[in-house]
């Protein structure tokens, strides 16, 4: 089945670095990739739209120049956390639409990210 | 905007009971509906997904039925477990995008 990988897993960084999140489609080619952010005991709530070889798409209140995104490939995706602060501190998911003919999205693992 | 609601927020059954989770939604102009089960700092895992033109889904313990004109969906688990203990989140696809609610935070006690 179509699978859907993050790196890293789970990173800590210093407030003011950058952190940069990766989203790759395993064993198929996805247009379409979507980042969701999910703080503790809430549901998650879609940041942004990347679609490959232009730019994302924000949702509203979501700040851009923060939360680079970069969709260079049909199967990797980058979030990048500029200048980070603690209030950044979530757990951040990614998913891959499916091929063209299906509206499925495949998730993947999550990565949690700590803002010291 | 879709609104997309679950009730109860939380749950605690004893094990083997049959359960019902609640999924609302407030536009029924959807292309499908997906549950989706994630342990406690993972990702999901999707249980179930009905197109807009089905009015159910089963797989194995578990049973999704979807009403559109009501706007509404239930995720049915006979038999619970203490390894269903999880957050179940329900999912509208409207389009390029999907819409989650807020959780269902079950809890089978043995």
């Amino acid at each position: 089945g179509a699978v859907v990988s993050q790196h890293p897993s789970w990173v800590i960084c210093k407030s003011g670095t950058s952190v940069k999140i990766e989203c790759r489609s395993l064993d198929f080619q996805a247009t379409t990739m979507f980042w969701y952010r999910q703080f503790p005991k809430q549901s998650l709530m879609l940041m942004a739209t990347s679609n490959e070889g232009s730019k994302a798409t924000y949702e509203q209140g979501v700040e851009k120049d923060k939360f680079l995104i970069n969709h260079a490939s049909l199967t990797l995706s980058t979030l990048t956390v500029t200048s980070a602060h603690p209030e950044d501190s979530s757990f951040y998911i990614c998913s891959a639409r499916a091929p063209e003919g299906t509206d499925t999205q495949y998730f993947g693992p999550g990565t949690r990210l700590t803002v010291l | 905007k879709q609104e997309v609601t679950q009730i109860p927020a939380a749950l605690s059954v004893p094990e083997g009971e049959n359960l019902v989770l609640n999924c609302s939604f407030t536009d029924s102009a959807i292309y499908n509906l997906q549950w989706f089960r994630q342990d406690p700092g993972k990702g999901l895992t999707s249980l179930l997904l009905i197109q807009s033109s089905q009015r159910e889904q089963t797989s194995g313990r578990l049973n999704a039925s979807l009403d559109k004109s009501s706007g509404r969906s239930t995720l049915y688990i006979a038999a619970s477990q203490p390894g269903d203990s999880a957050t179940y989140l329900c999912a509208l696809n409207a389009g390029n995008m999907l819409t989650f609610g807020g959780g269902t935070r079950l809890m089978v006690k043995p």
